[in-house]
């Protein structure tokens, strides 16, 4: 079955490292997402790739980093300058096209929630 | 910053009763919507997308429609049921067919059977 598979689903951190939260998805999706998670708020957009080897920052970048070496594949590297770690964290992938019709609707996968001790 | 607004932030209603709820957005340069729910312990699931002022789309007993002119949509659910209890996302997108989307906080249903 196609789909976008998450890693780990849950993490404890300790101040000061970094981690990485693996983003994988087989529906030949160009575009992947991750977006944040916070009790109160809305999904809040991260960084997003539309192509391999090539990504934006979103709404609140900082403190992250990602990489798109291929197409199936887009880690999350939550740093250490990053001041408020602690939330849950979902990837995200969409074909892209010019017709409305089905083009960036988002499947999502099942998250991954990050804690810092 | 946009501001997506989603009310009421939580409903709780019997099963059989139907319900709605309303997504509000900036109208400016708007693109189009789109509705996912998001069920406890899963990912959210698109609904619907719509971009036309007057769109409607149906799924079964979940309805939407959307007015772009004044910046809202509304989402009906007709005779709820318990497996319809889930949080609601709406998201609106701007500027094109490669715009992000900017997520509402959402509402969160529960159907008591």
């Amino acid at each position: 079955d196609g789909g976008i598979t998450q890693s780990p689903k849950y993490l404890f951190r300790k101040e000061g490292q970094n981690v990485t939260l693996s983003c994988e998805q087989n529906l030949n999706h160009d575009a992947m997402y991750w977006y944040r998670q916070d009790p109160g708020q809305g999904l809040r957009l991260i960084y997003y790739s539309q192509i391999v080897n090539d990504f934006q920052k979103g709404d609140i970048a900082e403190g992250y980093s990602v990489s798109r070496e291929k197409k199936e594949s887009f880690p999350l590297t939550v740093t250490s300058a990053q001041k408020n770690p602690t939330a849950f964290y979902l990837c995200a992938s969409s074909s892209l096209g010019t017709s409305i019709s089905g083009a960036n609707v988002l499947t999502f996968g099942a998250g991954s929630r990050l804690t810092v001790l | 910053i946009l501001n997506v607004e989603q009310s009421p932030q939580s409903l709780h209603v019997q099963e059989g009763d139907s319900t709605n709820f309303t997504c509000s957005f900036p109208s400016s340069n708007f693109y189009a919507l789109h509705w996912y729910r998001w069920e406890t312990a899963k990912s959210p699931e698109a609904l619907f997308v719509m971009t036309l002022n007057g769109d409607e789309k149906k799924k079964g007993r979940i309805s939407a429609t959307l007015n772009t002119k004044e910046g809202y949509s509304y989402l009906y659910i007709k005779g709820s049921q318990p497996e319809d209890s889930a949080t609601y996302l709406c998201a609106p997108s701007y500027g094109g067919s490669q715009g992000n989307l900017i997520f509402g906080k959402g509402t969160k249903l529960s159907v008591k059977p």
